[in-house]
């Protein structure tokens, strides 16, 4: 249990064109989900928290018009980078939080595989 | 400010044990977790501790002292596969993970 997908798993985009990323919790409700970018040798470094109905809470440095995150439902969260650039070619991984009272007490979160980003 | 420190890099031989220390310091803690990533690949969940002592999983165990702001990820019986980059978090007052820059394992035959 607690599987989450990302998709495109992979996407290759020209400069200044959009890219959508997807993100499913595929057999728990995912009440929080979270947006990791992580370059090269680096740890990951959150860019948002969403919850389910809510507008994204982005961290410091990261720009909300570019890098939209929309989380309609309680197994879907989506990442829109928008304008992409160069330097916007990254690992972008999310990671979901199980709302069901089983999982509650750890607050584990469960990654999706990544999506690695190329603008060219 | 809310650091987590831990070793950039450790090598270690097949068959040996090694650990992989971690130091926290966050506002508030709801407790310390510990993932392994290989290249290109996301984080895959080790071990949570939010008590002190020590939590064994097979070849695997944490030890956590809350008091000290420390933990440690031990290893045993490496093996070739164990070659991976070990990820420390720290879990805040809020439920955030601060998250350190990890530590990538390197395993000799």
């Amino acid at each position: 249990g607690a599987v989450v997908s990302q998709h495109p798993s992979w996407v290759i985009c020209k400069s200044g064109t959009s890219v959508k990323i997807e993100c499913r919790s595929l057999d728990f409700q995912a009440t929080t989900m979270f947006w990791y970018r992580q370059f090269p040798k680096q740890s990951l470094m959150l860019m948002a928290t969403s919850n389910e109905g809510s507008k994204a809470t982005y961290e410091q440095g990261v720009e909300k018009d570019k890098f939209l995150i929309n989380h309609a439902s309680l197994t879907l969260s989506t990442l829109t980078v928008t304008s992409a650039h160069p330097e916007d070619s990254s690992f972008y991984i999310c990671s979901a939080r199980d709302g069901t009272s089983g999982r509650r007490l750890t607050y584990e979160q469960y990654f999706g595989p990544g999506t690695r980003l190329t603008v060219t | 400010g809310q650091n987590i420190d831990q070793p950039t890099e450790m090598t270690a031989t097949e068959g040996a044990i090694v650990q992989i220390n971690c130091t926290y310091q966050t506002s508030g803690f709801n407790g310390l977790f510990w993932y392994q990533q290989h290249a290109g690949e996301a984080p895959t969940f080790l071990s949570y501790n939010v008590l002190d002592g020590l939590e064994e999983k097979g070849r695997f165990s944490s030890f956590l002292s809350r008091s000290k702001g420390y933990s440690y990820l031990l290893l045993k019986e490496l093996q070739m596969k164990d070659s991976a980059s070990y990820l420390c978090a720290a879990m805040d007052s809020n439920y955030q993970l601060i998250w350190g820059a990890g530590t990538k394992l390197i395993i000799k035959p």
